[in-house]
């Protein structure tokens, strides 16, 4: 089975400043990546997602990660930020064999201060 | 704005109630999918329906009862719920298939009393 570790359960940010998410990832099998976004009060929406090909992915918002196969990493970062990307962040995995199972990491909170 | 679209919004029902959860996407999208968010917690998968037939379930109680009436309609019948089954349930569709993102819709807050 996978699983997914994001390392920090916070992160405070000044506004405009750069941040980084952390991600890794655990599976026998090899697997696609996403990010997903959640703001107060309503479902995820995709930010951007890694199946094959250029480790380095761009998405909305600004937002892109890389994909680390010899770290069983997916880092998502943003070089500078906004006050409207506070929301909470889930990086999640699909394992490519058996059941398609989405599982997500336990969230990062993004605060944006001004 | 979203593309899948759930209703009601907000749900309050005691232990002994039936009430229904309804989820609709006009997407084409040939799987879909129900998730529990309890607070500050990730979305927890519960059911798969893949081309309107069940696919996955995930040792759910029997007090939820899903049904995939068509590809475009996801229900979620609940009977004799317990507080702690109080969350944000979620909606989600895609293609199908390991590379098709999940597309979810904003939720079913459920508060049982």
């Amino acid at each position: 089975a996978q699983s997914v570790t994001q390392l920090d359960s916070q992160v405070p940010v000044f506004e405009e400043a750069p941040v980084e998410l952390r991600c890794n990832y655990s599976s026998s099998v090899s697997v696609y990546l996403f990010w997903y976004v959640q703001y107060p009060n309503q479902g995820l929406q995709l930010l951007l997602k890694y199946l094959s090909g250029s480790t380095l992915v761009k998405g909305i918002n600004g937002f892109e990660a890389e994909f680390n196969k010899s770290q069983t990493s997916f880092h998502l970062r943003k070089p500078s930020v906004h006050i409207s990307d506070t929301a909470e962040y889930f990086c999640a995995v699909m394992q490519i064999q058996g059941a398609q199972k989405l599982v997500f990491g336990q969230g990062t909170r993004l605060t944006i201060n001004p | 704005d979203t593309e899948v679209t759930q209703t009601p919004k907000h749900l309050v029902m005691g232990m002994t109630n039936k009430k229904s959860l309804k989820c609709e996407q006009h997407m084409g999208h040939r799987a879909m999918y129900w998730y529990k968010q309890k607070a500050k917690k990730p979305p927890e998968l519960m059911f798969v329906y893949s081309y309107e037939k069940l696919s996955i379930n995930e040792s759910v109680p029997s007090r939820f009862s899903p049904e995939c009436p068509n590809s475009s309609l996801l229900n979620l019948h609940l009977h004799a719920l317990q507080p702690e089954d109080s969350a944000l349930y979620l909606c989600a569709s895609s293609q199908g298939g390991y590379s098709s993102p999940l597309h979810f819709g904003n939720g079913t807050r459920l508060t049982v009393t």
